[in-house]
Order: structure tokens, then sequence, then C-alpha cells
């Protein structure tokens, strides 16, 4: 079983659709969640960070659940400049000097059409 | 500033070939990882560095390859012979130690393809 588990997609969705990812992650031990966003033939950038209490950036919500080791992330409005793949990643530790690698998930590609 | 630095972008070399990657962090980061994205297994940790000391190697897949950071600002990643299964985008992503911070920085990666 993968580390981080996510629907590849592709979810093709109409201009202003509301879509949501979901990612699962089979460490009980992680302790630091994120949403990376990869534009085609480019490096993966940071989208957010996700936190136990849930938190927003805009048309951008994060989710995560402790208890079912589950990680979302819900686009509204969604626009052709967010077609991409998201990637869910993990990583088990972040709070002290010696940092973790990222553990990432296979990605989930988005595609909005006009 | 200038971001991670990876060269070459592109790379196309026969079977049986010596191939080296080479990345320049960010000026300040010192940790430094070494990733392979390929269509079948995604993104893949290969190995990773702390203040030029390698931490966790357990990602590199076999003798084959090796990597280095003989200094700050420099890496390496080798690989000696290659075959045609090493084809893929090797990325290398820096971030600071001790500092609060969420995001790793990819360079924009080396596209290999091994004929």
């Amino acid at each position: 079983r993968k580390e981080v588990e996510q629907d590849p997609g592709p979810f093709n969705v109409p201009e202003g659709a509301t879509v949501a990812f979901n990612c699962t992650y089979s460490n009980s031990a992680s302790q630091s969640f994120f949403w990376y966003r990869q534009d085609c033939r480019k490096e993966p950038k940071l989208l957010m960070s996700v936190y136990s209490s849930g938190n927003e950036d805009g048309r951008f919500t994060a989710q995560l659940n402790r208890a079912s080791q589950y990680i979302s992330l819900l686009i509204r409005d969604s626009k052709l400049s967010d077609s991409a793949t998201y990637l869910c990643v993990v990583t088990p530790k972040i709070r002290d000097t010696g940092r973790r690698a990222l553990t990432f998930g296979s990605g989930t590609r988005l595609q909005v059409q006009p | 500033d200038a971001g991670v630095i990876q060269s070459p972008r592109h790379e196309v070399t026969e079977m049986g070939q010596e191939v080296t990657l080479r990345c320049k962090p960010i000026s300040g980061h010192n940790s430094l990882f070494w990733y392979r994205q390929t269509m079948m297994r995604g993104l893949e940790l290969l190995i990773y560095f702390n203040n030029n000391v390698p931490i966790d190697d357990s990602g590199m897949p076999e003798d084959r390859f090796s990597a280095k950071m003989p200094n700050a600002s420099f890496s390496t990643l080798k690989i000696q012979p290659s075959e045609p299964r090493d084809s893929a985008v090797y990325f290398c992503a820096s971030y600071p130690l001790g500092v609060p911070t969420n995001e790793q920085f990819f360079g924009p990666g080396t596209r290999l393809t091994v004929l």
C-alpha cells in the first residue's frame, strides 16, 4: 500500500464549478500535511499547508481528519488557470531542526474547461 | 533571488553512459533533496542532506546511483552506468533548517532520457 494515496483523475470540470480532492495517508505518525500544485512539465510548488482546524486561502479550503487519516482540498469557482496536478504531501515531523523529507501522493489531475 | 538551479535541463544519453546531474540550492538553505518523477511511480525521494551530510539514502534505487554534497552550495547526482529505466525527471529541492517554514523549494528539474 502506498503511503499517500490519491485518485489520479483526471477531474474535468467546467469553469465556475466546485471540485474536491481527497487523499489518505497510511503513517499515523505523520505530523505535517500540505497540498502542492504542479503544472505540466514544471516543478511542484506549495499551494497550502493543511491544519487540523481546517484552513482557507481564497477559493481554496483544506481539511485534515487525523482520526481517518484523510486530507481534502476544495476549490470553489474553478478557473482555467487552476488546471494542474494537485499533490497531497505528508511528512512525519517538521518541528525539530532535522527536517524530514516529504512523501508525495501521485497527484490528482484537474482540467478546468471553458 | 535565484531559486534552486539545476543543470542540465535536458539530457539525452545512451545506455551505459555516465550521467551527472547538478544542483545549486537557494543560498542559506542547508537541507537538500533529490527526487525522481515518473508517470508510473510519481515523485519519489532518492536522498536528502542536512548541512551537507546525507541523512537518508534509502530511496536510491541501486548502487548505480550516487549523490554528493561537497559544500553548502552544490550537489551532484550521478548514475553510472545509466539504463533506459532511469529515464525520468530529476528534481532537486532545498529549504532552510531551523526556520519555521513549510515550503520546500524545487528546481526546474532535469529531464533525463536514456536510450
